[in-house]
């Protein structure tokens, strides 16, 4: 069973530092991971999809990269803003077996960026 | 504008009562999911949908009842069975399920509580 784990559950920093968020997951059978953001009782944007095959993807300041083998993604978020100040969930698109198509989700990681 | 739109913000359930929460979509999407948030823990699917009069079991089905008679439409019902039922519900669409890159739109989610 596929289980998505994010470091970590919460960050806070001043404006303008880079910083990186971590998920994890135990089954390298995926198809992709997306990164999404959640602002407080909303629903959730998406920001980033990597597809298996693809290493990044970048948005803006944004950065996520994907080592499908070792079962990790990083997001990497440059010049931090106050405006970034928010829930980051990823979730992965399980391939094959039971799980075929379904995404599984972190905990997300809560972010705050101080002025 | 496109998108989805969940009703209503916030409800309230009486013991023994069964809730409906809506979900409209506009993005002419086949694929319809809903999913449950409990604080601190990642997303969790409850049923989806991958065409109309169509509807599969997620991981935490069991007290929940969903109906997909129109490609747009697509309500939850939070029965009486459902012991634990306070939580904030997520409504997601895609173009197609399955195999695909394209990530899932979100409405802005219905909060439940019990009174």
């Amino acid at each position: 069973k596929q289980e998505v784990t994010q470091i970590p559950a919460a960050l806070s920093v001043p404006e303008g530092e880079n910083l990186v968020l971590n998920c994890s997951f135990t089954d390298s059978a995926i198809y992709n991971l997306q990164w999404f953001r959640q602002d407080p009782g909303k629903g959730l944007t998406s920001l980033l999809l990597i597809q298996s095959s693809q290493r990044e993807q970048t948005s803006g300041r944004l950065n996520a990269s994907l080592d499908k083998s070792s079962g990790r993604s990083t997001l990497y978020i440059a010049a931090s803003q106050p405006g970034d100040s928010a829930t980051y969930l990823c979730a992965v698109k399980n391939a094959g077996g039971t799980s075929y198509g379904k995404l599984t989700f972190g905990q997300g990681t809560i972010l705050t960026v101080h002025p | 504008d496109g998108g989805i739109t969940q009703s209503p913000k916030y409800l309230f359930r009486k013991e023994g009562q069964n809730v409906t929460l809506s979900c409209e979509q506009n993005l002419n999407h086949d694929a319809m999911y809903w999913y449950r948030q409990d604080p601190g823990q990642g997303l969790r699917l409850i049923y989806y949908s991958q065409i109309v009069n169509d509807f599969q079991k997620g991981d935490i089905a069991e007290g929940y009842s969903v109906s997909r008679e129109k490609k747009e439409s697509f309500p939850l019902t939070v029965t009486s069975a459902q012991k634990n039922p306070t939580a904030f519900y997520l409504c997601a669409s895609t173009p197609t399920q399955g195999y695909s890159n394209q990530p899932q739109h979100f409405g802005d989610g219905t909060r439940l509580s019990i009174l």
